[in-house]
């Protein structure tokens, strides 16, 4: 059973911090790591997908980095608003997309 | 972006009853659609993986006969949770995707909250 690890589980930051969070995966058969934000009573929407180690993306304030030889993906949040609140998800595929895992969320909470 | 839209967002049953869940892609067609079961403070659990036309394919320790997953079009797959009892309460949702890459990022329902009484 593929195993993917977040931390921290959660974590509160003021308005205007920035914040970074991990996502672990096996470093064996990578083949894709995908990052999500999960707003409340909304559907989990895409932030990156990433497949090359070294992979660098970025979006607005939030970025992401891959390492996979090693096994972890960072996410950065640069001056978090409040509206950065939400879960963060990553997920982890290998062997060409024969599995497809779900860590377990980091939550974020940004105090106004 | 695209968008997959899911319903109902909450159902409450009777035990023994079955309920039915739907995901549709509104503007894309979903060639993968994917079904994930979370209980509170855990993971996302993928329960099956369904191609348009073709059967499911199921997740270790999940039951197929319970939960019955149709993915009849390119734009619907739906979930029956058969004969519903307490501890198939839970949140379940939807996932799709264009292709069959798992390097394409992944559009999500809302959830639908299921609770059996």
């Amino acid at each position: 059973i593929l195993n993917v690890e977040q931390s921290p589980q959660s974590l509160h930051v003021q308005e205007g911090d920035s914040t970074n969070f991990t996502c672990s995966f096996p470093s064996s058969n990578f083949y894709a790591l995908h990052w999500y934000r999960w707003e409340t009573a909304k559907s989990p929407e895409a932030l990156f997908v990433m497949t090359l180690n070294g992979d660098e993306k970025k979006k607005g304030r939030i970025s992401a980095t891959l390492n996979t030889k090693e096994g972890y993906s960072y996410l950065y949040i640069k001056g978090s608003q409040p509206e950065d609140s939400a879960t963060y998800l990553c997920a982890f595929s290998d062997n060409y997309g024969q599995n497809f895992v779900f860590g377990p969320g980091t939550r974020l909470s940004v105090l106004p | 972006g695209a968008v997959v839209s899911q319903h109902p967002s909450w159902v409450i049953c009777k035990s023994g009853t079955s309920v039915k869940i739907e995901c549709r892609s509104l503007d894309f067609q979903a060639t993968t659609m994917f079904w994930y079961r979370q209980f509170p403070k855990q993971s996302l659990m993928l329960m099956a993986t369904s191609n348009e036309g073709s059967k499911a394919t199921y997740e270790q320790g999940v039951e197929k006969d319970k939960f019955l997953i149709n993915h009849a079009s390119l734009t619907l797959s739906t979930l029956t949770v058969t004969s519903a009892h307490p501890e198939d309460s839970s949140f379940y949702i939807c996932s799709a995707r264009g292709s069959t890459a798992t390097n394409e990022k992944l559009f999500f329902g809302s959830g639908t909250q299921l609770s059996v009484l």
